[in-house]
């Protein structure tokens, strides 16, 4: 099971930023929070992640709580082509050890409409 | 090297048939992920390799699944005897490092009648 909520859907304007809210509220110390998203029949594109610092690249901000129990995902300028389905992921070790595998919920559906 | 590569892009076979997929990963890229996704939901993990190791086995992947990776570069996901509810989409992902994100290919869209 998913360790991480999001809201189903969400919709924002193009040109306005898009934020999308994840709780995370078991993460535990050592798990990062990582976002992907999916564009109708393509593959998951890997977007951002981090640990407990905010980051931020060329395509999107992470802003994680101080608590770390939940975070958001900043699109500062949304256009239509964000629109995808978002999906916020903790990441664990395995029983076996070592190795981080993400566990996809169903994620935020965003609509950016013009 | 532009991606991960996938092979082929859909597939419909009549149920009972074998179905075989490739995957082409990232050349430097030694982490190797397979998914399965069904309409609406998320990608389900099913299998993970290190090089040609396979470390790791979702419940998922019951026995009529199989997953290589024999020279530690491409992979290959078997389905033996396929059924109805094997259609779903398979995706294969690579990454460098164990914490570095994940890039997926565009995915085999099986179909099963």
């Amino acid at each position: 099971d998913a360790k991480t909520t999001q809201p189903p859907s969400m919709d924002c304007a193009e040109g306005r930023a898009a934020n999308l809210p994840c709780n995370h509220s078991t993460i535990s110390g050592n798990e990062y929070v990582y976002w992907y998203r999916q564009i109708h029949s393509q593959g998951p594109q890997y977007i951002i992640h981090g640990l407990k610092n905010n980051e931020t690249n060329e395509m999107a901000s992470l802003i994680i709580t101080e608590d770390r129990k939940s975070s958001t995902l900043i699109l500062p300028h949304a256009t239509l082509r964000d629109t995808a389905v978002y999906y916020c992921i903790v990441s664990y070790p395995h029983a076996s050890g070592g190795s981080y595998i993400p566990t996809f919920g169903r994620g935020t559906s965003l609509i950016v409409h013009p | 090297d532009t991606g991960v590569s996938q092979d082929p892009r859909h597939k419909i076979t009549k149920r009972g048939q074998n179905v075989t997929f490739r995957c082409d990963p990232i050349s430097e890229h030694n982490r190797l992920y397979w998914y399965r996704q069904t309409l609406g939901q998320g990608p389900e993990f099913l299998t993970y390799f290190q090089n040609e190791a396979q470390l790791e086995k979702s419940r998922l992947l019951s026995d009529r699944f199989s997953a290589e990776r024999p020279k530690g570069s491409f992979s290959t996901l078997e389905i033996q005897r396929t059924e109805q509810g094997d259609s779903a989409m398979y995706l294969c992902a690579s990454s460098l490092g164990v914490m570095d994100g994940y890039t997926f290919g565009s995915g085999t869209r099986l179909t099963v009648v």
